[in-house]
Formats: C-alpha cells, structure tokens, sequence
C-alpha cells in the first residue's frame, strides 16, 4: 500500500527566504503527483502536475521535482511571500489506478 | 477562481437530521469525487463516479448517501451522522478517470455534527 510522507509538518521562515518542501513515498511505481496548496478552510488549489515521465515541472517562483527512483519530490518557492502563506499537499496516483494518495501537508508559515 | 462549487460551505447538523451537501462542476468534467478531510489524517476518497456511474466506495458507511444525476451534479445525503463525522467534506471533478487527469477541487463544506 503507498505511504505518502511530508516533514516537516510545519515551517516557519522570514519574508524573501527561498525555500524546499519534501514528499516521499514508499511504491515507486506511480503515474503522476500533484502539489496542491490549501488555505484555511478552503479546498485545494493545484500547483503543479508532474507526469512520471517528467523530472521537474516550473510555475512563477514554484519548481516541483520527482525523483522516483529514490521515492521523493519536492517543492522548492523561491523569494518567499507571506501570501504563500498556506498547508501544501502532495499526492500521488499510481500505475494502476487513478486514485489519489495524499500525504498529511505540510503547513508554511511566511513571517513578514 | 475554482470551477467547482460546494454549497453549503458550512453546516452544522444533530446525529438525527437529515441533510444533503450540493457539488456542481462548470468544466465539463466527466468524473466527480467526494472526499473527506478529518483533522491531523490525509484526505480520503469516498465515492468516485464516472458518467453519473459509482464506480468507487471506499467502504463508506451507509449514514453517507452520494447521489450522480448528471455529470456536472454531485450530492452527499447525510443521515443519523456521529460526531466523528465533523470534517471537511470536498468534492473534486477531473475530465475522465485516467491517470493523467488532473482533479480540480472545490472550496468544500465544514460540517459540523453536534
């Protein structure tokens, strides 16, 4: 059964910080995976998509990339901004299903 | 702006009551999920339909009813709930059940059972 991981489960740092959030899981055998971002309250906001195809995927200051074979992702924001401010989520669908396992979040926190 | 609604986006309800949570899609998706976000636990899939057909039950209890009438509407009819069952319901829809398919989330319903 997968087994989606994300530590740490809270992290705080200053306005302007670059910095790397990690997902890992435990079946290497996966289709794609999702970073989504959930404010509170609120549903979730995809970010970026990977294909298992792919290594990395690129929006505005957000870079997301897969390392199968040693079961990680990660998220890297760069010139972080108190609006990112949010819980981030990764999950993940497997090769033979279109299920999505998600992992616990990771919430940031961007100090101004 | 997400294409996804949920109404309402908050509901508190006795174990007795009756009640239903509403979902619609304005994207022309063909697959709609339920799932459901309980506190420090990762999201769970309920119910998955495929063309207004179930085709996913993640052994939910019977006190959970999903309804499909068409594939832009998703129902979640709530009857003699517990109060574990507090948590954030959220609905999803993706264009088809393949494993590419990105889902796309909507704003979801805090319940509440008292």
């Amino acid at each position: 059964k997968q087994e989606v991981t994300q530590i740490p489960a809270a992290l705080s740092v200053p306005e302007g910080e670059n910095l790397v959030l990690n997902c890992s899981f435990t079946d290497s055998a996966i289709y794609n995976l999702q970073w989504f971002r959930q404010d509170p309250g609120k549903g979730l906001t995809s970010l970026l998509l990977i294909q298992s195809s792919q290594r990395e995927q690129t929006s505005g200051r957000l870079n997301a990339s897969l390392d199968k074979s040693s079961g990680r992702s990660t998220l890297y924001i760069a010139a972080s901004q108190p609006g990112d401010s949010a819980t981030y989520l990764c999950a993940l669908s497997g090769a033979g299903s279109y299920q999505l396992t998600f992992g616990k979040g990771t919430k940031l926190s961007v100090i101004p | 702006e997400t294409g996804v609604t949920q109404t309402p986006r908050h509901l508190v309800m006795g174990m007795t009551n009756k009640k239903s949570l509403k979902c619609e899609q304005h994207l022309g998706h063909n697959a709609m999920y339920w799932y459901k976000q309980s506190a420090k636990k990762p999201l769970e899939l309920m119910f998955v339909y495929n063309f207004k057909e179930q085709t996913e039950n993640n052994s939910v209890p019977s006190r959970f009813s999903p309804e499909c009438p068409n594939s832009s509407h998703l129902f979640l009819h709530l009857h003699t709930l517990q109060p574990e069952d507090s948590a954030l319901y959220l609905c999803a829809s993706s264009q088809d059940l393949g494993r590419a398919d990105e889902q796309y989330f909507g704003p979801g319903t805090r319940l509440t059972v008292t």
